[in-house]
């Protein structure tokens, strides 16, 4: 069975700080991984894709993520955190071949001006 | 180009009450998926479809829950009868054909069953 662990429930950056956004994952097979954000009253919106290739992936409003295989590891990152950054961010997983996609409990950010 | 429509965005019933949520995918996306959103959760995976076929619904409650996708295009989710543990937001997603491409969430539905 695949999942995703999000370990931290919160975090909290001040505005202009980096920003990372934990996940790891257990998936059988090669993983396509994703992150999404979630506002509140809103969808998921997608940030960006792990599919194959580089590691270093990089999406929308200049988040960026890392593939790590020997670690499961698809951190998300920012290197300066705007307010506006404040949501919900969901990570996810599905195996290379298959369309169910695993979804993490969510990390809340809040950046604080 | 216009993204994943649902409706309505907010339902509120009494237990044991039907109510169905409606759907209409991106243009072209042949993959339609609903998904069930508990508070402090991630979606979870009610029932995919490829065109018209539901192609996975392992983890519908057939008992209550139902869904249809006619012509391959919009979609309905139905509950009948809603029960108060079904209070939650419901998430209708689409994908283009193949396995790469990520999702697109509409807005959801969110249901509040008193």
């Amino acid at each position: 069975a695949q999942s995703v662990a999000q370990p931290e429930d919160q975090v909290n950056v001040a505005e202009g700080n980096p920003l990372t956004v934990k996940c790891t994952y257990s998936v059988s097979g090669n993983p396509y991984l994703f992150w999404y954000v979630q506002y509140p009253n809103r969808g998921l919106q997608f940030l960006l894709k792990y599919i194959t290739g580089d590691n270093l992936v990089k999406g929308s409003y200049g988040f960026e993520a890392e593939f790590n295989k020997s670690q499961t590891s698809f951190h998300l990152k920012k290197p300066s955190a705007l307010v506006s950054d404040s949501a919900l961010y969901f990570c996810a997983v599905r195996a290379a071949g298959d369309y169910k996609l695993s979804f993490g409990a969510g990390t809340t950010v809040t950046v604080r001006a | 180009e216009a993204g994943v429509v649902q409706s309505p965005r907010y339902k509120i019933i009494e237990k044991k009450q039907p109510v169905a949520f409606w759907c209409n995918p991106i243009s072209g996306h042949n993959t339609l998926y609903w998904y069930l959103q508990n508070l402090g959760q991630g979606p979870e995976l009610l029932i995919r479809y490829e065109n018209e076929e539901a192609v996975d619904d392992s983890q519908l409650p057939k008992d209550r829950f139902s869904a249809e996708r006619l012509k391959g295009v919009d979609s309905t989710l139905k509950i009948q009868p809603a029960e108060l543990g079904d209070s939650a937001v419901y998430l209708c997603a689409s994908s283009p054909r193949g396995l790469g491409p990520e999702q697109f969430f509409g807005p959801g539905t969110r249901l509040t069953v008193l």
